[in-house]
């Protein structure tokens, strides 16, 4: 069955950089497209990333965008984020998600894992 | 990459059946159909109920469905059961090629 399991949240101060891991399994991880998307404690969730299954295409939210880097090891069968200059609004659980399509636009988000925890804080 | 509208909270009896609506613009939910809802209980992640407006994927009872009409799109939960309570969300592919979310229904079952 699908798996998602992801990594690499903890705590970090205003400005620091985190690098968050999400290991896949269970499905043929080099044809599918793969998002991140996060949820603020107490909201709702909002979408911040999509990689093509090469890796070539990357698409962002305007709040990711020039801070958020998305990549993905298909050899590895993991998905990446990495976050520079953190502000407190990125405090966030931290969700991978794989897109329901072989080669997709990354129009949905079908399977997802439980979460990393992200705290930006001083 | 404003966040698709949701009524922040609906309710039913149990039997009963709940519609709750998603609006976009024609940047986004007008213009595709690819619309999704996904069902989060409290401290769980989220599940996807429908994709592409009123695709169920495999396990989702058939008391869900999807239509959309224009820039709105709407989940109806019929045959409501004390375990539909969640929150939910729905989801549209937008112009340029990214994904937006709605802000949130709660769904509570009386």
């Amino acid at each position: 069955q699908v798996q998602l399991v992801e990594s690499g949240g903890g705590v970090v101060q205003p400005g620091g950089s985190l690098r968050l891991s999400c290991a896949a399994s269970g499905f043929t991880f080099s044809n599918y497209g793969m998002h991140w998307v996060r949820q603020a404690p107490g909201k709702g969730l909002e979408w911040v990333a999509f990689v093509r299954p090469d890796g070539n295409k990357k698409y962002y939210a305007d709040s990711a965008r020039g801070r958020f880097a998305i990549s993905r090891s298909n050899s590895k069968s993991t998905l990446y984020l990495q976050m520079d200059s953190l502000r407190d609004e990125d405090t966030a659980l931290y969700y991978c998600a794989k897109d329901p399509f072989s080669y997709g636009a990354g129009s949905s988000c079908e399977y997802w894992g439980q979460g990393t925890p992200v705290t930006v804080s001083s | 990459q404003s966040a698709l509208t949701q009524p922040p909270s609906v309710s039913g009896s149990p039997g009963q059946s709940v519609t709750i609506s998603c609006t976009g613009t024609s940047s986004d939910v007008g213009s595709y159909d690819r619309v999704s809802w996904y069902q989060q209980p409290p401290g769980t992640a989220p599940r996807l109920m429908i994709y592409d407006v009123v695709t169920r994927p495999s396990g989702v009872p058939d008391r869900f469905s999807g239509s959309k009409s224009g820039n709105t799109a709407s989940l109806t939960i019929s045959g409501l059961r004390a375990e539909d309570e969640a929150h939910y969300y729905c989801s549209s592919f937008t112009s340029i090629s990214t994904l937006v979310f709605g802000g949130g229904t709660k769904l509570t079952v009386l």
